[in-house]
C-alpha cells in the first residue's frame, strides 16, 4: 500500500534556529500534501496544503514566513520551522492523497515528526 | 465540509465487536464518510470510507444510515491494539473539501 516517510522523526534544536522536516511519498506520486500540527491531548490541526511547483495555501492563523513549504517534486515537501520557539514544540505530522480512488479523498499520514525547542 | 459529532470516549472488552458512532447530520450529498485512527503518539491511520452505501474491509465495516446523518463504524473483534483515537470526518472534493478536517474523535480503549 501507499507509504509516506517523514524525517526525522524527532528533533531538539535550541531556540532560534531553524528546523527542517521532510515528507516522502515512497511508491506513489503526490501532488497534494498536507502538513499538520497537533499539540499534547489535542486533535490535529491543519497547518497548509503543499501543492508541487506552486506555493502553498495556509490556514488562517498560520504564518507562512515561520513555516516555510517547499514541494519541489511530486515526492517531497518540506517543512522549515524558522526561528523556532518552545511554543513550536509539537508534532508535526504530513499526508498525501492516493490516487486512484475515484471520488473520494483517501489520505495516507506519515509517522509524525516530534519537535522539541529549548 | 460537514461537522461530525463523537462520543469522546467509548470501552470494549477484548474479542467483542466495537460500535462507534458518529453524527454527521450537515453531509451534503458530494460529502464522503472517513474514519481514521491514530494509536498513541503515531500518525493516523486511514480505516474506511464510503458514501452511500455500507462498506466493509479487512480492518472495519461502515454503516450509513439511508439518510446519510450518521454512521457506525464497527471493529468486529476488538483487541488490545485497537485502542486508539477514532476520527470521523466528512468530506467532499470540492470548496476546499479537498483537506480533511479533524475533530475531537472516540477514545476507544479496549480492556481484557
Amino acid at each position: 500500500g501507499a507509504v509516506v516517510s517523514q524525517h526525522p522523526s524527532w528533533v531538539i534544536c535550541k531556540s532560534g534556529t531553524s528546523v527542517k522536516i521532510e515528507c516522502r511519498s515512497l511508491d506513489f506520486q503526490a501532488t497534494t500534501m498536507f502538513w499538520y500540527r497537533q499539540f499534547p491531548k489535542q486533535s490535529l490541526m491543519l497547518m497548509a496544503t503543499s501543492n508541487e511547483g506552486s506555493k502553498a495555501t495556509y490556514e488562517q492563523g498560520v504564518e507562512k514566513d515561520k513555516f516555510l513549504i517547499n514541494h519541489a517534486s511530486l515526492t517531497l515537501s518540506t517543512l522549515t520551522v524558522t526561528s523556532a520557539h518552545p511554543e513550536d514544540s509539537s508534532f508535526y505530522i504530513c499526508s498525501a492523497r492516493q490516487g486512484g480512488r475515484s471520488g473520494a479523498n483517501v489520505l495516507t499520514f506519515g509517522a509524525g515528526s516530534r519537535l522539541t525547542v529549548l | 465540509d460537514a461537522k461530525t459529532t463523537q462520543p469522546p470516549s467509548m470501552d470494549c472488552a477484548e474479542g467483542r465487536a466495537a460500535n462507534l458512532p458518529c453524527n454527521h447530520s450537515t453531509i451534503s450529498g458530494n460529502e464522503y464518510v472517513y474514519w481514521y485512527r491514530q494509536i498513541h503518539s503515531q500518525g493516523p491511520q486511514y480505516i474506511i470510507h464510503g458514501l452511500k452505501n455500507n462498506e466493509t474491509n479487512e480492518m472495519a465495516s461502515l454503516i450509513i444510515t439511508e439518510d446519510r446523518k450518521s454512521s457506525t463504524l464497527i471493529l468486529p473483534h476488538a483487541t488490545l491494539r485497537d485502542t486508539a483515537v477514532y476520527y470521523c470526518i466528512v468530506s467532499g472534493l470540492t470548496g476546499g473539501g479537498n483537506k480533511l478536517t479533524f475533530g475531537t474523535g472516540t477514545q476507544l480503549k479496549v480492556e481484557l
